[in-house]
């Protein structure tokens, strides 16, 4: 099936540091979701995109829809502790099922 | 977007026994996910859940193994059967809407 491949696979994090994560893809997709997991939950959506180039901010969050369709980024602003968890990326187009990227765990630098 | 309620959060159970998974939405959806989530991988859907069909099962998954049930617009229910210690995961139900998919908060099975 389609594959997503999400980096970095981890990474540690400063409180204030940007942070930079996204996902790439062989096949064109008509929609790409950011979800966050934290440990004992189920992923929550961060962000939407649904059009080629569209650019999406949540707070310090912001996603964009790459122009091919076959990549997306997320970026975290003045990254803060409560960032820490696994980040996913999915991506759907019509007639198939979501399809998930591995997952970029954020940690904190100790 | 739909709420998910899923239960149980969390079991042990021993081998060779089965547990079955709850999820009930506070909205009609056509169709419902099951998911796996092994220990630190992604999801993998398990199945598609259609009310007043059987499911859509995905590659590596059957019907004798993960039963489900689709009684209704707003319920369904996963059993994981005759337990392994590799049947060790989260296990997810998902609805879409129309914002993105949106999850239950899983069941995390322990298998001993």
């Amino acid at each position: 099936g389609q594959q997503l491949n999400q980096s970095p696979q981890s990474m540690f994090i400063q409180e204030g540091e940007d942070v930079s994560m996204n996902c790439t893809s062989s096949s064109i997709f008509n929609t790409w979701l950011w979800y966050k997991q934290d440990p004992g939950e189920g992923p929550v959506l961060l962000i939407a995109l649904y059009k080629a180039g569209e650019l999406t901010s949540n707070g310090r969050l912001t996603a964009q829809f790459g122009i091919t369709r076959k990549d997306s980024f997320l970026n975290i602003s003045a990254s803060i502790p409560s960032d820490v968890g696994i980040y996913f990326c999915a991506g759907f187009i019509a007639g198939n099922m979501l399809t998930f990227g591995g997952g970029t765990r954020l940690m904190v630098k100790p | 977007s739909a709420v998910i309620s899923q239960k149980p959060s969390r079991d042990i159970c021993q081998r060779g026994t089965s547990l079955t998974i709850q999820c009930q939405v506070d909205s009609q959806v056509t169709m419902m996910f099951w998911y796996r989530q092994q220990p630190g991988q992604s999801l993998t859907l398990i199945a598609t859940a259609n009310q007043g069909s059987e499911a859509t099962y995905e590659s590596g998954f059957v019907i004798d193994k993960f039963p489900i049930s689709r009684p209704n617009l707003t319920f369904s229910t996963l059993t994981v059967s005759n337990m392994s210690p590799e049947d060790s995961s989260i296990y997810l139900c998902s609805v879409a809407g129309n914002d993105g998919y949106t999850f239950g908060s899983g069941t995390r099975l322990t298998v001993v």
